[in-house]
């Protein structure tokens, strides 16, 4: 059975940090890795898809690396704001079978301060 | 371009009464879709998968019952609702394949009172 983990649980940074937000994996037979935001109270905002293939993808401020064998991905989010403020999800998916299944970690809660 | 709508957003309910969530996408054709719950201060848990109309897949035991009556609609429901039913749902969609990355709808908020 997948299990997530992110770590740290939270994060508070001054603005203009660089930062590293980190998931591990106990599967590593995934299909691909997602990345989400989540602010309080709403739905959840994809950030990056990794696909089982690929080492990195880019999007802005954001790169997400994945190393699949060793069942671990990265967020790096750079040059922080106060509005990246919000609780990041990491998510493999396990193919079973008949479709891609997300697993959730519990998050990393980002504060980043003015 | 694909949207993913979820009704409603907030609900509170007396414990035993039924539920039923709506959540319906557009834009696509045969989507994959996903239920999960977001209990309090707990991670995201998924409950049911479809893949097609009439398919239901189940991941966990409980007392709530997912259907699919047409290719883009998914309908969460339950008869008698628990106490611990209370959580966020959230309704997703995905392509499948190598494409098969999730979108997901904005949320129901569920109190069972």
């Amino acid at each position: 059975k997948q299990e997530v983990t992110q770590i740290p649980a939270a994060l508070s940074v001054p603005e203009g940090e660089n930062l590293v937000l980190n998931c591990s994996f106990t599967d590593s037979a995934i299909y691909n890795l997602q990345w989400f935001r989540q602010d309080p109270g709403k739905g959840l905002t994809s950030l990056l898809l990794i696909q089982s293939s690929q080492r990195e993808q880019t999007s802005g401020r954001l790169n997400a690396s994945l190393d699949k064998s060793s069942g671990r991905s990265t967020l790096y989010i750079a040059a922080s704001q106060p509005g990246d403020s919000a609780t990041y999800l990491c998510a493999p998916g396990d193919y079973g079978g008949a479709t891609n299944k997300l697993i959730f970690g519990t998050g990393t809660l980002l504060a980043v301060q003015p | 371009s694909q949207t993913i709508h979820q009704w409603p957003a907030t609900l509170v309910q007396p414990v035993g009464s039924p539920l039923s969530l709506e959540c319906t996408v557009e834009g696509t054709s045969n989507p994959n879709l996903y239920w999960y719950r977001q209990a309090a201060g707990r991670g995201l848990q998924l409950l049911f998968y479809s893949v097609g109309i009439g398919q239901i897949s189940s991941e966990v035991p409980q007392n709530l019952s997912a259907s699919r009556p047409q290719d883009r609609q998914f309908i969460l429901s339950s008869k008698k609702l628990l106490l611990s039913d209370s959580g966020f749902y959230l309704c997703a969609w995905s392509g499948g394949g190598e494409v098969g990355g999730y979108t997901f709808g904005s949320g129901t908020r569920l109190t069972v009172v």
